[in-house]
């Protein structure tokens, strides 16, 4: 069965830094793997993903994820947080066979909180 | 593009009723539509997929009788929750998936802003 595991439930920032948001999955399959962020009272919006082509994906406003196999891992970053990016960050893994649709799976969120 | 509406955005009801919760794909085509429910804190949940012109499919310990999904059109899907308990106070957050953007083995969904039902 997939899983995901967000390994940090809130991060805080300073505003220039940058941004580390963790991820560990499981899948019996070989998984597709998406960030996505909440801002409050919007919908979820589609970061970047991951569907088995290179493994170090580059999405919306400056964030990128690499895909490591032998970790388990597709960690969100971002060289320099900026205040617009506080929000809640959902790491989700979509349960599919090779040429099927799945559904995804979603980890518990982080929040991140970006100071001035 | 790949807009998705939701209405109402918050409503608040009391006990024994029940609350129809729209969910619109305002300029594309949604041949599905999924239902996930979100409490404080937590991940979302799915409760079900609704496909057009069919009977939604639901997840393992989701009612369907309490939870009434209708998916008449490509454009929207409706989950009523029918004789609402404080219990079933959540965040009800909807998504559709547009035909047109399958590809490959994965499939993008786009969310509504979600609704929030507190029952007294």
């Amino acid at each position: 069965a997939q899983s995901v595991t967000q390994l940090d439930s809130h991060v805080s920032v300073s505003e220039g830094t940058p941004v580390l948001l963790r991820c560990n999955y499981s899948s019996s399959y070989s998984p597709s793997l998406f960030w996505y962020v909440q801002h409050p009272n919007k919908g979820l919006q589609l970061l970047l993903k991951y569907t088995s082509a290179a493994t170090l994906v580059k999405g919306i406003n400056g964030f990128e994820a690499e895909f490591k196999k032998s970790e388990t891992s597709f960690h969100l970053t971002k060289p320099s947080a900026h205040m617009s990016d506080a929000a809640e960050y959902f790491c989700v893994v979509s349960e599919a066979p090779e040429g099927s649709q799945g559904n995804l799976i979603f980890g518990k969120g982080t929040k991140l909180s970006v100071k001035p | 593009g790949a807009v998705v509406s939701q209405h109402p955005s918050r409503v608040i009801c009391k006990s024994g009723t029940s609350v129809k919760i729209e969910c619109r794909s305002l300029d594309f085509q949604a041949t599905t539509m999924f239902w996930y429910r979100q409490f404080p804190k937590q991940s979302l949940m799915l409760m079900a997929t609704s496909n057009e012109g069919s009977k939604a499919t639901y997840e393992q310990g989701v009612e369907k009788d309490k939870f009434l999904i209708n998916h008449a059109s490509l454009t929207l899907s409706t989950l009523t929750v029918t004789s609402a308990h404080p219990e079933d106070s959540s965040f009800y957050i909807c998504s559709a998936r547009d035909w047109r953007r399958l590809a490959g083995t994965y499939n993008e969904q786009f969310f509504g802003p979600g609704t929030r039902l507190t029952v007294l």
